[in-house]
């Protein structure tokens, strides 16, 4: 069974670019909820997709956008990059008989100078 | 709104020695409560959960928590900490049934040997 896997690892960009994040899921799962995680600090619910649907949506403006694909791997997306974007992102896939249980990636650590 | 508190940035215990690391939260109806680990070099982790019934709840690696809902509070214990605890511990809470989690700062366990 593979687990979740997220690309890049770690990347490096600076203020007003944009990023795109990737996340395969954990093979069976159909929902994929990404986290930010500023250092030092909880991760911060962002979004979450269910069968390519956004399912519900964290306090993040709207230049924060995803995609989730027919086989239920995912996209963050972040345009007009700030400072304060730099952070640990993570992704975590879960099933609905798994009832709660997040299946968490090792996070795409972005740094924005 | 819902949120989750961690009041110890930090804990230190020896080896051997009993851990509890506290969490209370803030929640309108009956709360999904999770303990989640964050190791370094790896992803997060659930250690247990709560949704209902039993308020002692056990989880993997020997961690227990119990569910105190005149307190608010959802503690983890362990009896005997070994070495290979030392990591960040994080609690959480369920927003609604889709587990789209609030998480407290997280504690950090420090293990003396």
């Amino acid at each position: 069974e593979t687990g979740v896997t997220q690309s890049p690892t770690h990347l490096i960009k600076t203020r007003g670019q944009q990023v795109t994040l990737r996340c395969s899921s954990q093979s069976g799962h159909n929902t994929v909820s990404w986290y930010q995680q500023a250092l030092g600090q909880g991760p911060q619910f962002i979004f979450q997709y269910y069968r390519e649907e956004e399912n519900g949506r964290g306090n993040f403006p709207p230049r924060f956008s995803g995609l989730q694909f027919p086989n239920y791997s995912s996209e963050l997306n972040v345009n007009a990059l700030e400072l304060d974007d730099s952070a640990l992102y993570l992704c975590a896939s879960s099933a609905r008989t798994t009832a709660g249980e997040l299946f968490f990636g090792e996070g795409s650590r972005l740094t924005v100078l | 709104a819902q949120s989750v508190t961690q009041p110890d940035i930090h804990i230190t215990v020896s080896e051997g020695a009993s851990l509890e690391l506290r969490c209370n939260y803030s929640y309108g109806a009956t709360p999904y409560l999770f303990w989640y680990v964050q190791s370094p070099g790896q992803g997060l982790q659930l250690l247990l959960k709560y949704f209902s019934g039993d308020t002692l709840v056990q989880g993997i690696k020997g961690f227990e928590a119990e569910f105190k809902r005149s307190q608010s509070s959802f503690n983890l214990r362990k009896p005997s900490v070994h070495w290979s605890d030392a990591a960040e511990y994080f609690c959480a809470v369920a927003r609604d049934s889709n587990y789209q989690l609030i998480w407290g700062a997280g504690t950090k366990l420090i293990i003396k040997p």
